[in-house]
């Protein structure tokens, strides 16, 4: 079956430095990607999405390439910042498959200023 | 900004009671879903709903009831609580487009905690 699977955490950084969070699916179907993040105390929020293979999707100083031939989909950033401590959910939702949406186990991190 | 609500945000309660937890969303969405979220921080989907008068339970084997008598209502109810319920319940909604990706919204969360 279809599933996610992200890089365990947590991860610490220092603040500045640069971020990579992996993560790799497993599909069938034409999937989406996504990733989300929650900050402490609240519920999830798309931080970035990619349709078709080799889309980028970017936002906030983040960005993730949907790699088909890796089935990969790593988040990065260039230059972290304090406020962004958080957790992050990398997921697919295969539209052959009633649209539900798959998470993986998510990567807290912590940056330290 | 999504419009999904979700109340109470936080509540304690003792062992046998009945709640019910709110969520309701702004949006239009056909589509909504209940996850639990343990500690560790992995997310559950317990309950769904493509529409109103459709519920069908999620992945996770859940004690918990659902309705969806409106579009933007989506219950979820505990008939007796217990300590192994506690836990972040989070509900969410999504567009029936295809064309949306399939993304989901999410509302702030509900922190249950019974003693």
């Amino acid at each position: 079956g279809n599933s996610v699977t992200q890089m365990e955490g947590p991860v610490t950084l220092s603040e500045e430095a640069f971020l990579t969070i992996n993560c790799t699916y497993t599909a069938t179907g034409y999937p989406s990607l996504f990733w989300y993040v929650q900050y402490p105390g609240e519920g999830l929020q798309l931080l970035l999405k990619a349709t078709k293979a080799d889309d980028k999707g970017s936002n906030k100083g983040f960005e993730a390439t949907y790699r088909k031939e890796t089935t990969s989909f790593h988040l990065e950033k260039g230059s972290v910042q304090v406020s962004d401590s958080a957790v992050y959910f990398c997921a697919l939702s295969d539209r052959e498959r009633d649209d539900k949406i798959i998470f993986g186990k998510g990567t807290r991190l912590h940056i330290l200023p | 900004e999504a419009d999904i609500y979700q109340t109470p945000r936080y509540l304690v309660i003792g062992t046998g009671k009945k709640i019910t937890l709110e969520c309701s969303q702004t949006m239009g969405h056909d589509k909504m879903y209940w996850y639990q979220q343990d500690p560790g921080m992995e997310l559950h989907l317990i309950h769904y709903s493509y529409g109103v008068n459709s519920t069908e339970k999620g992945d996770l084997s859940s004690e918990s009831t659902v309705s969806r008598i409106r579009t933007e209502h989506f219950p979820l109810t505990l008939e007796s609580a217990r300590p192994s319920h506690t836990s972040q319940y989070l509900c969410a909604s999504s567009s029936f487009s295809v064309l949306a990706g399939g993304e989901q919204y999410f509302g702030p969360g509900t922190r249950l905690t019974v003693t």
